[in-house]
């Protein structure tokens, strides 16, 4: 199957520094890619709407200023946590799908602890 | 109004016992995507299976199993002869028909199971 690869898979940081997140697709384009947030035990949330060469469109009450997204190429996007607080502290995911017919394979989670 | 309901939050079931999984959704679509990924304590998201809302047929994967079922708006995965490897988080998720719509994922809650040996 296909092959979506994000990194780093833990990240701890300081409170007000920046932490980048990366997911790319390794054996297919991806003109869409989509970034979730998952609380523990809890299920995933859509923070944003990933297109290549656009900019992202994000969910409500996602702070667009906080979570940057770009999608500069068809194979990759990159969320960054900016001036990050403790309360930024989850699970993000990515996912990636070829064509609106196909289904979406995910990265495997980046574990942000801000400290 | 879109939405999935797992009510089963925790399961725990013994090596080798059959264990179904329920899912039901709500949609006014007609057109849409039901999915099962599993997500074990790793973090990382298992895709499972993807079924469209103009295939009922059940569909058997080694010893999992799925019934879809629109009259009842369920859509319920099934493990034979559980094991061990098989303690994850699954989740059900629906994908509402439409362009710009298809891959925008709305989510259960999961459920949690627990196979013990």
């Amino acid at each position: 199957g296909a092959v979506v690869s994000q990194h780093p898979s833990r990240v701890i940081c300081k409170s007000g520094t920046s932490v980048k997140i990366e997911c790319r697709s390794l054996d297919f384009q991806a003109t869409t890619m989509f970034w979730y947030r998952q609380f523990p035990k809890q299920s995933l949330m859509l923070m944003a709407t990933s297109n290549e060469g656009s900019k992202a469109t994000y969910e409500q009450g996602v702070e667009k200023d906080k979570f940057l997204i770009n999608h500069a190429s068809l194979t990759l996007s990159t969320l960054t946590v900016t001036s990050a607080h403790p309360e930024d502290s989850s699970f993000y995911i990515c996912s990636a799908s070829q064509t609106l017919e196909t289904e979406a394979f995910f990265g495997q989670g980046t574990r942000l602890t801000v400290v | 109004a879109q939405k999935v309901t797992q009510a089963q939050t925790e399961i725990s079931v013994v090596e080798k016992e059959d264990v179904t999984l329920d899912c039901v959704y709500e949609t006014r679509d007609t057109t849409y995507y039901l999915f099962w990924y599993k997500q074990p304590p790793s973090g990382e998201l298992v895709f499972l299976i993807r079924r469209n809302s103009f295939d009922e047929q059940n569909e058997i994967s080694g010893r999992y199993s799925w019934n879809f079922q629109k009259s009842t708006s369920s859509f319920n995965f099934t493990i034979t002869a559980s094991q061990v490897v098989d303690s994850a988080v699954y989740f059900c998720a629906l994908t509402p028909g439409g362009a710009g719509n298809n891959r925008k994922l709305i989510w259960g809650l999961g459920t949690s199971l627990a196979v013990n040996p």
